[in-house]
């Protein structure tokens, strides 16, 4: 089946740092990518929609000169969390659609974020 | 846009018991809804679906119902195993499928 990855698993920063987070398509290729953060004991969070080939799309609240987004393969997404703070602290999640198999999404194993 | 709520959000059952879990919808555009299972550390897996054109689908112990009229659809577990504890979401969408709405979760824990 179709199987989405992340790199890395976990990450420990310190405060004021980037930190980039890969999420890849292994087995399919996925015009859209979506970016979902979680915070302990909450639902998933969608922050951004990423869009191969163009600029991804935002939802309201969420800083995208903060959380850039680069979506530049069919099967290559990535987020990169500039200048962090212990607020950004979090699980991120990526997700991404299976073309061939309509709506269903799949989801990457997830990356623990920590900032020190 | 779409709301989904979900009930309960925890869950307790003894081994073997059945475990029923609700989701309301707002949208009645929305015609794809998927169950995730979400393992401590791990990103939500699929575990089943159901689309707007059936109202039951079945794969072993795990089932699912929908009522489009009162836009409420249910998860069913038989049989509960401790393998079976996790956190449970529910989640709807129209066929255009960019915008999924996920339900808050529920903490299903299986006592052996």
């Amino acid at each position: 089946g179709a199987v989405v990855s992340q790199h890395p698993s976990r990450v420990i920063c310190k405060s004021g740092t980037s930190v980039k987070i890969e999420c890849r398509s292994l087995d399919f290729q996925a015009t859209t990518m979506f970016w979902y953060r979680q915070f302990p004991k909450q639902s998933l969070m969608l922050m951004a929609t990423s869009n191969e080939g163009s600029k991804a799309t935002y939802e309201q609240g969420v800083e995208k000169d903060k959380f850039l987004i680069n979506h530049a393969s069919l099967t290559l997404s990535t987020l990169t969390v500039t200048s962090a703070h212990p607020e950004d602290s979090s699980f991120y999640i990526c997700s991404a659609r299976d073309q061939v198999a309509g709506a269903k999404r799949v989801f990457g194993p997830g990356t623990r974020l920590t900032v020190l | 846009g779409e709301n989904v709520e979900q009930h309960p959000s925890t869950l307790s059952v003894q081994e073997g018991d059945s475990a029923v879990i609700k989701c309301t919808y707002s949208d009645s555009a929305s015609n794809y809804f998927p169950w995730y299972k979400q393992e401590l550390g791990k990103g939500p897996q699929l575990i089943i679906d159901i689309r707007s054109n059936v109202g039951e689908k079945k794969d072993q112990r795990i089932a699912v119902t929908l009522n489009k009229t009162a836009k409420h659809f249910s998860l069913h577990i038989t049989e509960t195993q401790p393998e079976d504890s996790a956190v449970y979401f529910c989640a709807a969408t129209n066929n255009a499928g960019n915008m999924l709405t996920f339900g808050g979760g529920t903490r299903l824990m299986v006592k052996p």
